[in-house]
């Protein structure tokens, strides 16, 4: 079945040093969807961003990632790290095939320390 | 005004009691989910339903029953409470189907003593 795979549990930044977390994916499907949702203390998780379009960046407040269908692999990235991105995030995938199942990585804290 | 309604936000139970979380939704969206999140597996899919038919089912456990009385609730009936169901319990909807956005209520924090 679909996975997704988020390498680091934990991530740990000063303010002002760039972001990067990792999100690849496993799919026997050759037009995936996939997202980043954040979720702070104490809140429900909500869109950051998505995409479904081979190589293309897709950003959102100060955030970017890029779906890689060759490696698989839709990082997320951001220049420089806020205290206000301390946040679990979390890389999902729906197959893309209109079906109703949305598969979610494990998550990665991200606690940006002044 | 909240848009996902979820009740109640803290529930306390006995282990091998029933109860019944309940989830509105006022998007106009046609899909609902059911997810999970616990320290021990960060965020789970439950269930998945549109039009209120089921759609999908990721719980291996019959104890977990959801129930759609409309288009715009869907609730979740646990029964044989265990510990371990202890979690925060999410509904969501999106517009269509699972390419879309998923919208997130606040959450029902399940606790089972």
């Amino acid at each position: 079945g679909d996975s997704v795979t988020q390498t680091e549990g934990l991530v740990t930044l000063t303010e002002g040093l760039p972001v990067m977390l990792n999100c690849t994916y496993q799919t026997i499907y050759s037009n995936p969807f996939l997202f980043w949702y954040v979720q702070h203390l104490n809140e429900s998780p909500r869109l950051l961003l998505k995409s479904f379009t081979d190589n293309k960046r897709t950003e959102h407040q100060g955030f970017h990632a890029t779906l890689h269908k060759s490696s698989s692999s839709f990082h997320l990235q951001k220049s420089s790290a806020q205290l206000s991105d301390s946040a679990l995030y979390y890389c999902a995938l729906s197959d893309g095939t209109g079906g109703y199942k949305v598969v979610f990585g494990s998550g990665t804290r991200l606690l940006v320390s002044p | 005004d909240p848009k996902i309604i979820q009740k109640p936000k803290y529930l306390v139970a006995v282990t091998g009691s029933e109860k019944i979380l309940i989830c509105e939704q006022y998007l106009g969206h046609n899909a609902m989910y059911w997810y999970r999140q616990s320290a021990k597996k960060p965020l789970e899919f439950m269930f998945s339903y549109s039009y209120q038919k089921l759609m999908d089912n990721q719980t291996a456990s019959s104890r977990f029953q959801p129930q759609s009385s409309k288009k715009n609730h869907l609730d979740l009936q646990i029964t044989a409470l265990k510990p371990d169901d202890s979690a925060t319990y999410f509904c969501a909807s999106s517009p269509r189907d699972s390419q879309d956005t998923q919208y997130f209520g606040p959450g029902t924090r399940l606790l089972v003593l």
